[in-house]
């Protein structure tokens, strides 16, 4: 069964960093592409970040040059790494899995909330 | 501003069928097949519904269908039930650097 945890959400004021893990059981991380999507309360989706299985990375303008997605394969577990928080930043972050052949976002796990504020 | 444009709500009666329409650009619903719709219940995550236009994944009721036509894509719901009450959104693949973008969701209610 697959299953993908995220953990690592909370409070935090402006200008500060935070780390999201999302630890993934059911599949191989290393082998995947996997992205992190938010949805900022009452509001839609927003696509964040992907990480391919050859290491590429890509990222909403929103957050380029702020937020690094990584992987550790020992432990199969995804991060997102969080410089530079802004109040806009507050959000429920999703990991999932992006199945790159179908272009599609299939597995996705619970989310964890962020909240930005002084 | 979503990158993709769906109506803010829909509604229909148990039973009926209801259609939400998902309106991109030639960058991606209108170039690509790979479009997907996602539903979300309130406080939950999303899962799959349809991929890739108009496939539907292992135990996702036949009662939803994709299609799509030019720069729009739509998802049917026939024969609504009371639990299909929920936010729907699609999903496309880009051809833009952001590789992925959202509608802004639709709320579906049953009455």
């Amino acid at each position: 069964e697959v299953q993908l945890v995220e953990s690592g959400g909370g409070f935090i004021q402006p200008g500060g960093s935070l780390r999201l893990s999302c630890a993934v059981s059911g599949f191989t991380v290393s082998s995947n592409y996997m992205s992190w999507v938010r949805q900022a309360p009452g509001e839609g989706l927003e696509w964040v970040s992907v990480l391919y299985s050859g290491g590429t990375t890509f990222y909403a303008d929103s957050v380029k040059g702020r937020f690094t997605i990584s992987r550790d394969n020992s432990k199969n577990t995804l991060y997102l790494q969080m410089n530079s928080l802004r109040a806009e930043d507050t959000a429920v972050y999703y990991c999932t899995n992006y199945n790159y052949g179908d272009k599609v976002l299939d597995y996705w796990g619970q989310g964890t909330l962020v909240t930005v504020s002084s | 501003q979503s990158a993709l444009t769906q109506p803010a709500s829909v509604s229909g009666s148990p039973g009926q069928s209801i259609t939400i329409s998902c309106t991109g650009t030639s960058s991606d619903v209108g170039s690509f097949d790979y479009v997907s719709w996602y539903q979300q219940h309130p406080g939950k995550a999303p899962t799959l519904m349809i991929f890739e236009v108009n496939i539907r994944p292992s135990g996702v009721p036949a009662r939803f269908s994709g299609s799509k036509s030019g720069n729009t894509a739509s998802l049917t719901i026939s024969g609504l039930q009371a639990e299909d009450e929920a936010y729907y959104y699609c999903g496309s693949y880009t051809s833009i650097t952001t590789l992925w973008v959202f509608g802004g969701g639709t709320k579906l209610t049953v009455l």
